[in-house]
């Protein structure tokens, strides 16, 4: 069974750009979290699809996050416009129901200078 | 608000020295408590879900323990390839926010052979 895909593993961008993050869940699974690591800080919840909906993005920080679930299937955070304090690990994890192991992928790591 | 702290920040151990993590929480309905462990560039990887107090789960080295305000794990006899961070997390679920995951800050383990 192929896992939680994100892509870019790494990116770089300078204050002010756009940045789209894909995460690729795995097949089936109709819930499907984002969450971020800042510097020195604990993993924290962005948000919370289930299938195509919205069912929960209250850890959102504001309206420069933009975040989509095309067709329930892969799911687009779009950041525009960057700022420094973006910057960190952005995870994306999957699961068939909640409650359970979900199952992380290996992040996107944001730089933003 | 719902908070999750882990004990040490930072653990060395020698191979084959058993010791125990803490992860001591207060949240409001509680569904289930996580551990996880994570390597370095890699997303959390699971281990065990608890679900209420005097459960016990185990897996090789490992033993997760949950009382009512607090989890361990327990490490018997590590070995170096056990060395990872060591994240607890616990869920919750109520209103629209459910499967919503709120964790500590992760305790760094490292065994030397």
């Amino acid at each position: 069974e192929a896992g939680v895909t994100q892509f870019p593993s790494h990116s770089v961008i300078e204050k002010g750009q756009t940045v789209t993050l894909r995460c690729d869940p795995i097949s089936g699974h109709d819930n499907l979290y984002w969450y971020r690591r800042v510097m020195g800080k604990e993993i924290k919840f962005l948000l919370h699809f289930v299938k195509e909906s919205k069912q929960d993005e209250s850890g959102m920080p504001n309206n420069r996050f933009l975040a989509e679930r095309t067709g329930g299937t892969y799911s687009t955070l779009k950041v525009q416009p960057a700022e420094l304090e973006d910057s960190g690990v952005y995870f994306c994890a999957s699961s068939q129901n909640w409650g359970y192991g979900y199952t992380f992928g290996s992040g996107t790591r944001l730089t933003v200078v | 608000e719902d908070q999750v702290t882990q004990s040490p920040e930072a653990l060395r151990l020698q191979e084959g020295e058993s010791s125990s993590l803490n992860c001591s929480y207060t949240v409001s309905g509680l569904r289930g408590l996580f551990w996880y462990r994570q390597d370095p560039g890699k997303g959390p990887e699971f281990l065990f879900t608890l679900y209420s107090a005097g459960e016990e789960k185990e897996k090789e080295r490992l033993k997760a323990t949950l009382t009512k305000k607090e989890s361990f794990l327990h490490i018997t006899a590590p070995k170096p390839e056990d060395s990872a961070t060591y994240l607890c997390a616990v869920y919750h679920a109520g209103g629209t926010s459910y499967g919503k995951l709120t964790f500590g800050q992760g305790t760094i383990l490292t065994v030397h052979p």
